[in-house]
């Protein structure tokens, strides 16, 4: 079973401008994920989808930060425009949660490294 | 929020010890993660734990809900462990996991 797929690995980037991450979720994952990692520190979450529906974008900077996921299975996650402490890991995730599953476990991916100078 | 604690925060270990790591979390949960994340920052699941005791290989978990926490065990310890030890947990009523800062293991030869 293929894991959770992310592009670009790495991004670097001047602030001001924009920047896409892309994410393909497990096939047949209902619930994607995306978090931001900054160094030293443990993942936070972003945003939430189930489907093609947002569940949580409570902690989304959506000033600059937006998302979609437009078919219920890949996601896009782009900033614009970049400032320098938006550096950091971009982790997406997904887990079989809404549908009607009972284990919620978390995959993630291998993550996007960006560097904003 | 919930809070999520663990220790220590760092540990350094010479290769074939053992060691036991510690999650502390402030309410009940319904989703309980461990991950090792690899020194290139990809995240690897151990274990999925709200409850009980699960063993994988030189690896096991035990969680008491209950009493709030969870802790992983390594045995043997090998310079492939090395990496930092994420616990996650997800809040009842709540679909997002938090996590905890991160143990940071050294594994030396």
């Amino acid at each position: 079973e293929a894991g959770v797929a992310q592009s670009p690995r790495y991004k670097i980037i001047e602030k001001r401008q924009s920047v896409a991450f892309w994410c393909n979720p497990i096939s047949g994952h209902a619930t994607l994920y995306w978090y931001q990692q900054i160094l030293g520190q443990g993942p936070k979450l972003l945003i939430q989808f189930q489907n093609n529906g947002v569940v949580d974008d409570s902690q989304l900077p959506k000033d600059r930060f937006s998302a979609e996921r437009l078919k219920g299975v890949d996601s896009t996650l782009k900033i614009q425009p970049a400032k320098l402490e938006d550096s950091a890991v971009y982790l997406c995730a997904s887990s079989g949660r809404g549908q009607g599953m009972i284990d919620y476990e978390q995959y993630f991916g291998p993550g996007t490294r960006l560097t904003v100078t | 929020g919930i809070q999520v604690e663990q220790s220590p925060p760092d540990l350094i270990l010479q290769e074939g010890a053992n060691s036991t790591l510690r999650c502390n979390f402030s309410d009940s949960v319904n989703n309980l993660q461990w991950f090792h994340q690899n020194p290139w920052g990809q995240l690897i699941n151990l274990f999925y734990i709200p409850s009980g005791t699960k063993q994988n290989g030189r690896l096991s978990a035990t969680t008491v809900a209950t009493e709030r926490y969870s802790l992983l065990y390594i045995s043997s310890s090998q310079t492939t462990d090395s990496g930092v030890y994420f616990c996650a947990v997800e809040r009842g009523g709540s679909e997002k996991l938090v996590f905890g800062k991160g143990t940071k293991l050294t594994v030396n030869p």
